[in-house]
């Protein structure tokens, strides 16, 4: 079964940094793309960026709101994917999922995590 | 970025009745050298994630009933529950996957009559 556990979410100030993680567990991590994608209060999917598998390269792709302050990485020894936060704004409140891209072609999201929440306030 | 546009904003059916939702991209996601449609539907239920239903416009994830179906080509798009049922009940997006940023539509909430 796989199954994706994210963490680090939590209450930030304006201006602050966060790390979320997912813990990937199920399938060989090291062979897929993956990908987060955020959900602000009420409100719709945003995709944040993807990070691709070693063998095409392990670039990043981001959503243009997420340039520059966003930046994914992955640990292939211990099957994590990461996300960091920086220069945190109210507007990064929503809850942040982790999820795996199906192929390199097929672009789509197919094993999610339960997502955590990431509050951005003073 | 290709914005992605979803019609109704809601929708409400009675139970067995046929559910349709429209989407509307505003560049063609109709690739011309694989004649392939990059488009994907999602089911988001309440306080859970959201899952893949369909992908290639029509194709099916596996486990997914054969009451939802994809349609459509080049720009619009529509995806159909041929006989509501009652665990149905969720919001569903389209999305599509042509071009970086991976856009989706703003949601469809559906609701049982």
């Amino acid at each position: 079964e796989v199954q994706l556990v994210e963490s680090g979410g939590g209450l930030v100030k304006p201006g602050g940094s966060l790390r979320l993680s997912c813990v990937v567990s199920g399938l060989t991590f090291s062979n897929v793309w993956m990908t987060w994608v955020r959900q602000g209060p009420g409100k719709g999917l945003e995709w944040v960026g993807h990070i691709k598998n070693k063998n095409d390269a392990g670039t990043t792709d981001y959503g243009a709101p997420m340039k520059g302050r966003f930046t994914i990485s992955r640990d292939d020894s211990i099957n994590t994917l990461y996300l960091q936060i920086n220069s945190l704004k109210t507007e990064d409140t929503a809850v942040y999922y982790c999820a795996t891209v199906k192929t390199h072609s097929v672009r789509v999201f197919d094993y999610w995590g339960q997502g955590t929440l990431v509050i951005v306030s003073s | 970025d290709i914005v992605m546009t979803q019609s109704p904003d809601s929708l409400a059916v009675s139970l067995g009745e046929r559910a349709t939702i429209n989407c509307n991209s505003s560049q063609n996601i109709l690739y011309s050298s694989n004649n392939m449609n990059y488009l994907a539907w999602y089911q988001q239920k309440p306080g859970q994630a959201p899952e893949v239903l369909i992908y290639w416009a029509s194709t099916r994830e596996s486990g997914v009933p054969d009451r939802f179906s994809g349609s459509g080509s080049g720009t619009d798009f529509t995806l159909t529950i041929s006989s509501l049922q009652a665990e149905d009940v969720a919001v569903y997006y389209c999305q599509q996957y042509y071009s970086s940023p991976y856009t989706f539509g703003q949601g469809t909430k559906l609701e049982i009559k």
